[in-house]
């Protein structure tokens, strides 16, 4: 099973917004509404930001969404802020056998 | 509080064996799957594998070949990532995590990780 597709960097100023996108196939990505994303500050354990494509845990500000159109899945943070800027992994449910599949990470930077 | 404490960082050399820990507090252990997650030097997140602790199922990436063990003794609230002979390539950060036991379900609860290192 192969990692989904993100980009590498993506980067913007602070107030800005940015869209991190999460590439995948029709067995994962396009046949599941099961898209996670998590969040990774340097030296720190991943946090949990958005499962279910679209849903916030309890704590996640509304500036982080998530969506799904096809094969790719997108995060946007809007109303960026200093303390987004870390790495950004998705992940796909691929079924029983195959919970996880995880992104390439991509690390966000504010200008 | 609801969290995930790991045993500290290790360092080993090759051939020799390990066996790491995390402990699971303030939710019901056998409720949830746990599973452990690899994140070599700069690199991104893999899963190694999962187990749950009420029903014993469990689930393994192919992409590690039984190279590591999963046990868990629910009556310490913890599991385990053991290997029998470490190599080099097993230098990362091991991390365990939480999942509910619904389809589809994240790791919603994660460990501050292990550190693990292989050299001579």
């Amino acid at each position: 099973q192969s990692a989904l597709t993100q980009p590498r960097s993506v980067s913007g100023s602070p107030g800005q917004s940015v869209t991190v996108s999460c590439t995948g196939t029709s067995a994962d990505v396009g046949r599941y509404n099961f898209v996670s994303w998590y969040q990774q500050h340097p030296g720190k354990a991943p946090k949990l930001l958005i499962h279910d494509v679209s849903q916030r845990p309890s704590g996640i500000p509304d500036r982080f969404s998530g969506s799904k159109s096809g094969n790719t899945a997108s995060l946007e943070i809007s109303g960026l802020q200093t303390d987004d800027e870390a790495d950004y992994f998705c992940c796909s449910y691929a079924g029983t056998y195959n919970p996880f599949v995880f992104g390439t990470g991509t690390e966000v930077t504010v200008l | 509080e609801v969290r995930l404490t790991q045993s500290g960082a290790e360092l080993k050399e090759p051939g020799e064996s390990l066996k790491i820990s995390c402990q699971a507090s303030g939710y019901r252990f056998t409720d949830y799957w746990i599973g452990w997650v690899r994140q070599m030097p700069g690199k991104g997140l893999e899963w190694m594998a999962i187990v749950h602790p009420g029903h014993f199922n469990r689930r393994d990436n192919p992409s590690f070949g039984g190279h590591v063990t999963l046990d868990f003794d629910a009556s310490i609230n913890t599991a385990f990532l053991q290997w029998r002979s470490l190599q080099a390539s097993d230098t990362a950060i091991y991390y365990c995590a939480r999942r509910r036991d619904v389809t589809g379900s994240p790791f919603d609860l994660w460990g501050q990780g292990t550190l693990v290192t292989v050299s001579s």
